[in-house]
């Protein structure tokens, strides 16, 4: 199979600017994850998208915002850009279950490449 | 806000020694899983402990969970060149969600010839 994709790989923005993420899952995976990671903070989770419906949502500002499509590809969008949005953007995918089951079964996550964002 | 917090943040070590890295996290988990990223890559999963394994091995890595202390190592025996990159620990944060990982800052390993 296939692994997770991500475009484009980088991106060059100024501030005030927006941009869109893209995110291709692994062929048959329902859950789609976005991370923020930078030298400071870290690894951050953005949102979880399942079957087309955001499940969860980090500690983000309503700047950053996701889809997800019927074929589970997924988007993310941050808009009005600030220097500190500059960081790798990571898309993670997983089978999925449904929320409730197996409560707080975490399974293993396919990471892509990253998307490496610089905001001037 | 870090569930995981690894260490050391970094050790060097030489080719053909062992690794040892630790985890420590703060609220009850149903698994914890390992991490593996090079350099400003993507991660690669390398290992999940289930709350009621206490040791699991995958080739040269060997994982332990102590729930009691809220903590787990990840030893890597043998290390070699290409075991140089940085080591997460990741637990779930609950909510009944697949995908809300929340990850420690990192060990950085470097393995030299």
């Amino acid at each position: 199979k296939a692994g997770v994709t991500q475009t484009p790989r980088y991106l060059i923005k100024t501030r005030g600017q927006q941009v869109t993420l893209s995110c291709s899952p692994i062929s048959g995976h329902r859950s789609v994850s976005w991370y923020q990671q930078t030298p400071g903070q870290g690894l951050q989770f953005l949102f979880e998208y399942f079957s087309e419906t955001q499940r969860n949502k980090g500690n983000f500002p309503g700047r950053f915002s996701g889809r997800q499509f019927s074929n589970s590809r997924s988007e993310m969008n941050v808009s009005t850009l600030e220097l500190g949005d500059s960081a790798l953007y990571l898309c993670a995918s997983s089978p999925g279950l449904l929320a409730g089951t197996l409560r707080n079964s975490y399974n293993e996550q396919f990471f892509g490449p990253g998307t490496r964002l610089t905001v001037l | 806000s870090q569930q995981g917090e690894e260490d050391p943040q970094a050790l060097s070590i030489q080719e053909g020694e062992n690794a040892t890295m630790n985890c420590s996290y703060k609220t009850s988990i149903n698994n914890l899983q390992w991490y593996r990223q090079n350099s400003g890559r993507g991660l690669v999963h390398l290992i999940l402990i289930r709350s009621n394994e206490r040791e699991k091995h995958s080739g040269r890595l060997r994982v332990t969970l102590d729930t009691s202390k809220k903590s787990s190592s990840l030893l890597i025996t043998a290390s070699r060149a290409a075991d140089t990159a940085s080591y997460f620990c990741a637990t779930g944060s609950g909510g009944g969600s697949q995908g809300n990982l929340i990850f420690g800052k990192g060990t950085k390993l470097s393995v030299k010839p």
